[in-house]
C-alpha cells in the first residue's frame, strides 16, 4: 500500500502571494488532516476533511482553506502569504471519520518559505 | 496554552540503556494518546498509542505508561539503539474534537554508541 505523498517538497513564495499544497492520502483513508509545524514547535492543527467535508478547524485565519476530492486527495490553499506562514506543512490521513481510531499516517511535508 | 507538554527538549542516553520520555497534559477530555517519532526532513512516524482506559501498552522495545490521575504519560524504550535517535512527539486527542491531534513540542533523543 502507498503512504501519504505531498507535493511539492519545497517551495519559496513572496509575501502576498497565494500557494496550493497537495496531498494524496494513503489508500483506504477517507480522513485527511493538515498541520503546520514551525521551527522548534510541535505541529499545529489547521483543519480536517472527512468525505469531502470539513469537520474540524484549528485557530487559523480564513485565508487558510482546503479541499478534499472524491478520491480523498486534498489541497491546502493559503492566500495573502505572510512571513510567519513559513513552516513545514504536514498532511496526515487515517481511515474512518468516527469514533473508531487508528494512528495517522503522515506525509513528509512541504517546506514553505515566504520571503 | 500548551495542553500537551514535553518539558525536556532533549535527552541523551547510552546505547543499550533505557530511554524515558515524559509527557504531561492538562485537558481531562483527552482519551487517546500517541507517540510519534520524527527524523529531519521526514514526516512524523506513528510509534505507539494508548487509550485512556488502559495504563500500559507495549510493542516490542516500546512501552507507553499512562497515569490518568497525574495526567502524565511516558514512553520507555528498552534497549535504546542509535537508530532511535530522533525527535519524539507526544500527541493527544478526543472524540469530541474529531480526533485532531494536540501536540507537545517534542523531545530530541540522542542514543550514543
Amino acid at each position: 500500500e502507498t503512504g501519504v505523498t505531498q507535493s511539492p517538497t519545497h517551495l519559496i513564495k513572496t509575501r502576498g502571494q497565494q500557494v496550493t499544497l497537495r496531498c494524496s492520502s494513503q489508500s483506504g483513508h477517507n480522513t485527511v488532516s493538515w498541520y503546520q509545524q514551525a521551527l522548534g514547535q510541535g505541529p499545529q492543527f489547521i483543519f480536517q476533511y472527512y468525505r469531502e467535508e470539513e469537520n474540524g478547524r484549528g485557530n487559523f485565519p480564513p485565508r487558510f482553506s482546503g479541499l478534499q476530492f472524491p478520491n480523498y486527495s486534498s489541497e491546502l490553499n493559503v492566500n495573502a502569504l505572510e512571513l510567519d506562514d513559513s513552516a513545514l506543512y504536514l498532511c496526515a490521513s487515517r481511515p474512518g471519520g468516527g469514533a473508531t481510531y487508528y494512528g495517522y499516517t503522515f506525509g513528509s511535508g512541504t517546506r514553505l518559505t515566504v520571503v | 496554552d500548551q495542553q500537551v507538554k514535553q518539558n525536556s527538549p532533549s535527552l541523551s542516553v547510552q546505547e543499550g540503556r533505557i530511554s524515558i520520555l515524559n509527557c504531561d497534559y492538562t485537558n481531562s477530555m483527552f482519551d487517546y494518546f500517541l507517540w510519534y517519532k520524527k527524523y529531519p526532513a521526514e514526516g512524523p512516524t506513528f510509534l505507539i498509542s494508548i487509550s485512556s482506559i488502559k495504563d500500559k501498552n507495549e510493542d516490542g522495545r516500546f512501552t507507553v505508561f499512562l497515569n490518568k490521575s497525574a495526567k502524565h504519560l511516558s514512553l520507555h524504550i528498552v534497549p535504546s539503539q542509535p537508530g532511535d535517535s530522533a525527535v519524539y512527539f507526544c500527541a493527544a486527542s478526543n472524540a469530541g474534537n474529531n480526533r485532531k491531534l494536540i501536540w507537545g513540542l517534542g523531545t530530541s533523543l540522542a542514543v550514543n554508541p
